[in-house]
């Protein structure tokens, strides 16, 4: 089973609308959770992790995610998407496995 | 700062040639490794090392080499390059598996194009 899913390539949203973006991970993998973006023609930086602690992580660029055990997820959010959070976003798990990558478009 | 530095950024080879690809850290950093991305595939882990003198492969090792003769440095040497090689590599470093809850530092990447 893969360590890391994300569901849905690409996601397009307006400017100001909700940004969701899904990632599930395998149980069996320590639950050290991470989100990456990769803005075009760069390297990944880190946008927020989860280790332990408070279950609500806040990242960078007024993004979110929430680690919920009961569901394996870890869903990226914010509020009200920017022109500028045009980018490729991975969700990744301990040992340096990544999923797929979920390209992200905001319509102006 | 530097973080993690790679080169060459682009590079063109032809079917047949060998070529090393630098990577290289300036934190300290136990842990390295070597991804392709490939679009809709993600990064897919080639080579990795969690200390000088130590390296394992990945998930997709097969036509390439490296070594880790310094903390610093974690070359990637693809031996005989073929078209299926084309794609972009990121060079990673981190604290390592000793400190899971941290991550990863990635360079800008090495385009290549094999023709």
């Amino acid at each position: 089973a893969q360590s890391v899913t994300q569901l849905g390539s690409h996601v397009s949203v307006s400017e100001g609308a909700l940004v969701l973006l899904r990632c599930n991970y395998s149980s069996s993998v320590p639950p050290y959770l991470f989100w990456y973006v990769q803005y075009p023609n760069q390297g990944l930086q880190l946008l927020l992790k989860y280790t332990t602690g408070a279950t609500l992580v806040k990242g960078i660029n007024g993004f979110e995610a929430e680690f919920k055990k009961s569901e394996t997820s870890f869903h990226l959010t914010k509020p009200s998407a920017h022109m500028s959070d045009a980018a490729e976003y991975f969700c990744a798990v301990w040992g340096g496995r990544f999923g797929a990558g979920t390209r992200l478009t905001v319509k102006p | 700062n530097a973080g993690v530095t790679q080169t060459p950024k682009f590079q063109v080879l032809k079917t047949g040639q060998s070529m090393t690809l630098q990577c290289a850290q300036d934190m300290n950093h136990e842990y390295m490794s070597w991804y392709r991305q490939d679009p809709g595939m993600g990064l897919r882990l080639i080579h990795y090392s969690v200390g000088a003198g130590i390296t394992d492969q990945g998930e997709v090792p097969n036509g390439y080499n490296v070594s880790r003769s310094t903390t610093e440095d974690f070359p990637l040497r693809l031996l005989s390059a073929a078209p299926s090689q084309t794609s972009v590599y990121f060079c990673a470093s981190s604290r390592g598996t000793r400190a899971p809850n941290t991550e990863a530092f990635f360079g800008q990447g090495t385009r290549l194009t094999v023709v």
